[in-house]
């Protein structure tokens, strides 16, 4: 697979436990923000994401929430499973044609 | 369904050469874009095409070109190889929409380019 992750951020987590993975943001014209996950050896794979008017988001067995004040963005994986183990993007839309803004991105790392 | 498709999926080039990578989508999707993607960094923007024939610059749009002739195809070019060039390279698409799901693009699997 690609390695394009050598020097990430890494949250190790047990397989069940609940994961929480942070982003900060900097532009507060974003209009949405997204959280994306890369598999190794793959293109990243769109998980959810939330409009900059709401703070709460909830898919399945993910919830993502936006605090504006802070700029600042989770994305919280419930009962998290080996599947799971991926680095994670977040990234905001700024202005039409859906151009994305990527952060640096997080691996997690899911142990039975 | 095959998605985004690109080819070449590895290459490696020397210093001053030129290639094209090229992108394939079959979801009928106005907009394409071309990312680079380098180690502990995210994905940065090159160019995009909001339709066939046209196309404009992302963040990081210097020593590279792109054609969009075909709704279908977008092609990215590296004129004249540099090291600072190695990268994994990834297409992807998506249509106009607002509301649900409104960030979401579809990647195809990568080209990962070497230049020596």
């Amino acid at each position: 697979g690609e390695s394009v992750g050598l020097h990430l951020p890494t949250l190790s987590v047990q397989e069940g436990d609940n994961s929480i993975i942070n982003c900060a943001y900097s532009n507060s014209a974003s209009d949405y923000f997204i959280w994306y996950k890369q598999e190794s050896g793959k293109g990243p794979q769109f998980i959810i994401d939330i409009r900059s008017n709401m703070d709460k988001r909830q898919g399945q067995r993910v919830t993502v929430l936006l605090n504006k004040t802070v700029k600042h963005l989770s994305l919280q994986i419930a009962a998290t499973q080996p599947g799971d183990s991926a680095v994670y993007f977040c990234a905001e839309k700024r202005g039409g044609y859906n151009k994305l803004i990527f952060g640096a991105g997080t691996r997690l790392a899911v142990h039975p | 369904n095959a998605g985004v498709t690109q080819t070449p999926k590895f290459r490696v080039l020397k210093t001053g050469q030129s290639m094209t990578l090229l992108c394939a989508q079959d979801m009928n999707h106005e907009y394409m874009y071309w990312y680079r993607q380098d180690p502990g960094m995210g994905l940065r923007l090159i160019h995009y095409s909001v339709g066939e024939g046209t196309t404009a610059k992302g963040e990081v749009p210097d020593g590279y070109n792109v054609s969009r002739l075909k709704k279908q195809n977008f092609l990215l070019g590296l004129e004249s190889a540099a090291p600072s060039q190695t990268s994994v390279y990834f297409c992807a698409s998506s249509p106009p929409r607002e509301g649900a799901n409104t960030g979401e693009l579809f990647f195809g699997e990568g080209s990962r380019l070497t230049v020596l």
